[in-house]
């Protein structure tokens, strides 16, 4: 059981440069999250897709662009990286929409 | 942004002492999820609670909602060294799919 797959597991960028994070699952599920995790902090919603061809922006969406492929896939979009958005990133899926169910094991992105 | 208060913040119990944490927000939930996190690896769901007052179990674990709506608690029974990790919660007011998460209590158990 796969679950929810995101790569690349580790990156560094220098600040400017663009990067797309990559995310799928094979649940069927139709909802899908990125949150990202910054220490003494807890996950903040990026983006949320709740179902193929539907995004909406979460709490701090400002920097990121999201894409809902298909319904496997959802991918975020640093379009010029900021050393501000150095931070875990976590890819998530549910089948209740709105309520992340499973996570997968995380981005860990670096801007110099 | 808004944020929950979990408490505590870190604790070191001995392996098969029971722990019990909290998390308070100033805003009523209508819904509260409980997450561990392993080094390494992304939040695993454990529990979800959706009305005042109910308490829920996964295999040691209990939660429960609390009655004011605005608190829900988290006990581990008998706690074993694989218990060790960051538990989150997460709650949701009404009107919104966004749920807001806590800043995590880290648990450390002492073999």
């Amino acid at each position: 059981n796969a679950g929810v797959t995101q790569t690349p597991k580790f990156q560094v960028l220098k600040t400017g440069q663009s990067m797309t994070l990559q995310c799928a699952q094979d649940m069927n599920h139709n909802s899908m999250y990125w949150y990202r995790q910054d220490p003494g902090m807890g996950l903040r919603l990026i983006y949320y897709s709740a179902s193929e061809g539907t995004t909406d922006k979460g709490e701090v969406p400002n920097g990121y662009n999201v894409s809902r492929l298909n319904k496997r896939e959802f991918s975020l979009r640093l379009e010029s990286a900021a050393p501000s958005q150095t931070s875990v990133y976590f890819c998530a899926s549910s089948e209740i929409s709105g309520q992340p169910q499973h996570f997968g094991d995380g981005t860990r992105l670096s801007i110099l | 942004g808004q944020q929950l208060n979990q408490s505590p913040q870190s604790m070191f119990i001995q392996e098969g002492e029971d722990v019990s944490m909290n998390c308070t927000s100033s805003s009523i939930f209508n819904t509260w999820l409980w997450y561990k996190q392993d080094p390494g690896e992304g939040p695993v769901l454990l529990i979800a609670l959706y009305k005042a007052g109910e308490l829920t179990s996964n295999g040691r674990l209990t939660a429960q909602f609390g009655i004011t709506r605005k608190d829900s608690f988290l006990n581990i029974s008998a706690s074993i060294p694989s218990d060790v990790g960051i538990y989150f919660c997460a709650g949701i007011t009404s009107g919104t799919y966004k749920y807001i998460f806590g800043t995590g209590t880290r648990l450390k158990v002492l073999a």
